[in-house]
C-alpha cells in the first residue's frame, strides 16, 4: 500500500536551516509529483513548492524562492525539503503531498513533521 | 493570482442534518482546477473531491461537489459524527496552489 513517511520533529534557531524528509514506498516513486504544503499552528494550509523526482524539475512558490530547496534520491523513493534562514514565523508542521502528473490534486500525505524555530 | 474565500468560518450543525460548504474565487477558475481537502485535528489533510465535483477514492456518496465559474459548494447530505472537522478547498493556477482559510464544522 502507498506509505509516505515523513522524518521527526526539529527544534531551530532563527537563521538556522532546516531539511525534512518524506520517503515513498508502494507505488513508483519516479511516477508521481511531490508537493509540501506547511501549516503554522492553528492556520490554514499553505502551498511551498513540488518536485518532479523523475525530472529533477522544481516549482516553488513565489514566498520561498531563494529560501527553499527539494530535492530527491531515486535510490531511497526519498524527496527533501531544505529551508533556510529560519524566522519564528516559520515554525509549523510540514507536509510532503503526493500528485498524480496533472491531476492538480494531493491524493497521499505524510503524517506531518513539527519544525519549531525559537531561540 | 486567485484568491479563495470560504464561508461560513465556522457551522455549527448536529448530525444527521445538512452541511453547505462554499468557496468563492476573486475571479473565474476552471473547474478541473478546484479541490476539496478535509482535515481532523492532529492529521494530515485527506483528498475529498477534485474537480470540482468528483468524489475521491473511498469517499461516501453523502459528500457532493459542485459549482463553476466562481462559485463552489460542498454539500454533506447527512452529517456523520466523523464528518466534523475542517475543509479546505484548493486551486490550482499559474503561480501554484493556493488554499481558502478553511471552513470548521462543528458538532452543535
Amino acid at each position: 500500500q502507498v506509505q509516505v513517511v515523513q522524518s521527526g520533529a526539529e527544534v531551530k534557531k532563527p537563521g538556522a536551516s532546516v531539511k525534512v524528509s518524506c520517503k515513498a514506498s508502494g507505488y513508483s516513486f519516479t511516477s508521481y509529483y511531490m508537493h509540501w504544503v506547511r501549516q503554522a499552528p492553528g492556520q490554514g494550509l499553505e502551498w511551498m513548492g513540488m518536485i518532479n523526482p523523475s525530472a529533477d524539475i522544481t516549482h516553488y512558490a513565489q514566498k520561498f524562492q531563494g529560501r527553499v530547496t527539494m530535492t530527491r534520491d531515486t535510490s531511497t523513493s526519498t524527496v527533501y525539503m531544505e529551508l533556510s534562514s529560519l524566522k519564528s514565523e516559520d515554525t509549523a508542521v510540514y507536509y510532503c503531498a503526493r500528485e498524480i502528473p496533472n491531476a492538480l490534486n494531493f491524493d497521499y500525505w505524510g503524517q506531518g513533521t513539527l519544525v519549531t524555530v525559537s531561540s | 493570482e486567485i484568491v479563495l474565500t470560504q464561508s461560513p468560518g465556522t457551522l455549527s450543525l448536529s448530525p444527521g442534518e445538512r452541511a453547505t460548504l462554499s468557496c468563492r474565487a476573486s475571479q473565474g477558475v476552471n473547474s478541473r482546477c478546484l479541490t476539496w481537502y478535509q482535515q481532523k485535528p492532529g492529521q494530515a489533510p485527506r483528498l475529498l473531491i477534485y474537480g470540482a465535483s468528483t468524489r475521491a477514492t473511498g469517499i461516501p456518496d453523502r459528500f457532493c461537489g459542485s459549482g463553476s465559474g466562481t462559485d463552489f459548494t460542498l454539500t454533506i447530505s447527512r452529517l456523520e459524527p466523523e464528518d466534523f472537522a475542517v475543509y479546505y478547498c484548493q486551486h490550482y493556477g499559474s503561480s501554484g496552489y493556493t488554499f481558502g482559510q478553511g471552513t470548521k464544522l462543528e458538532i452543535k
